[in-house]
């Protein structure tokens, strides 16, 4: 079975950091572009950030460039997001999701397969 | 900055009707558009991608259309479990961005 498994999230104070985690099972994860996808309460969801099957090119929604940082370990089947400099705006589900494509840069934007999301908390 | 538009944000029908669900973008984004289903406590399910091809195991009474900047979601005969917010999703050319449009509400008439 395909799965992708967060964890990480947490309540946290705004200024510091966080990093969530995602253990993927049940497909060649390094066959496939990965991304990170939040979803903020009673909102739409919003892509955050997306990373190469091997991290060659990597792209961040401007809300979160400069703070966040997206990467993969392929031996481990991981993917994880360090989020610095937290504001109470990244107050949010955070999915991790599976790409039909290898490559973020060419994605056409299909996010076939989606965790079950952790829920981050920034307030003071 | 490309923004989508979706239309209407609540389309009102009973099972078995057609479901006509729009989403326009500021500026043409060739067929790069995606749509989602999300239900309530559940993460966002892929639907379509580019444009008009359907995910794996998504039923034949789902179909996408358009290009440039108007795009269609149909749902041909509405079953109960297709109530739902439905979601487009656009990827800008370079660099790569992923936008998502605010949703239209299917519910139940």
């Amino acid at each position: 079975e395909l799965q992708l498994v967060e964890s990480g999230g947490g309540f946290v104070q705004p200024g510091r950091s966080l990093r969530l985690s995602c253990a993927a099972s049940g497909f060649i994860f390094d066959d496939f572009a990965m991304h990170w996808v939040r979803q903020g309460p009673g909102k739409g969801p919003e892509w955050v950030s997306g990373i190469d099957w091997d991290s060659k090119n990597i792209g961040y929604a401007d809300s979160v460039k400069g703070r966040f940082t997206i990467f993969r370990d392929n031996a481990k089947n991981s993917l994880h997001l360090q989020m610095n400099s937290l504001r109470t705006e990244d107050t949010a589900f955070y999915y991790c999701v599976k790409d039909i494509s290898p490559e973020y840069s060419t994605s056409l934007g299909a996010f076939d397969i989606w965790g079950q999301g952790t829920m981050v908390t920034v307030s003071s | 900055e490309i923004v989508l538009t979706q239309s209407p944000a609540t389309l009102s029908l009973s099972p078995g009707e057609r479901a006509t669900l729009s989403c326009r973008a500021s500026q043409s984004v060739s067929t790069s558009v995606a749509w989602y289903q999300q239900k309530p406590g559940q993460a966002p399910r892929l639907l379509i991608f580019d444009a008009s091809s359907r995910a794996t195991g998504i039923p034949a009474r789902f179909s996408g259309s358009g290009s440039g900047t108007d795009f269609t979601l149909t749902i041909s005969t509405l079953e109960p479990e297709d109530f739902a917010v439905y979601y487009c999703q656009q990827r800008s050319n370079w660099p790569p961005l992923f936008t998502f449009g605010p949703g239209t509400k299917v519910d139940i008439k």
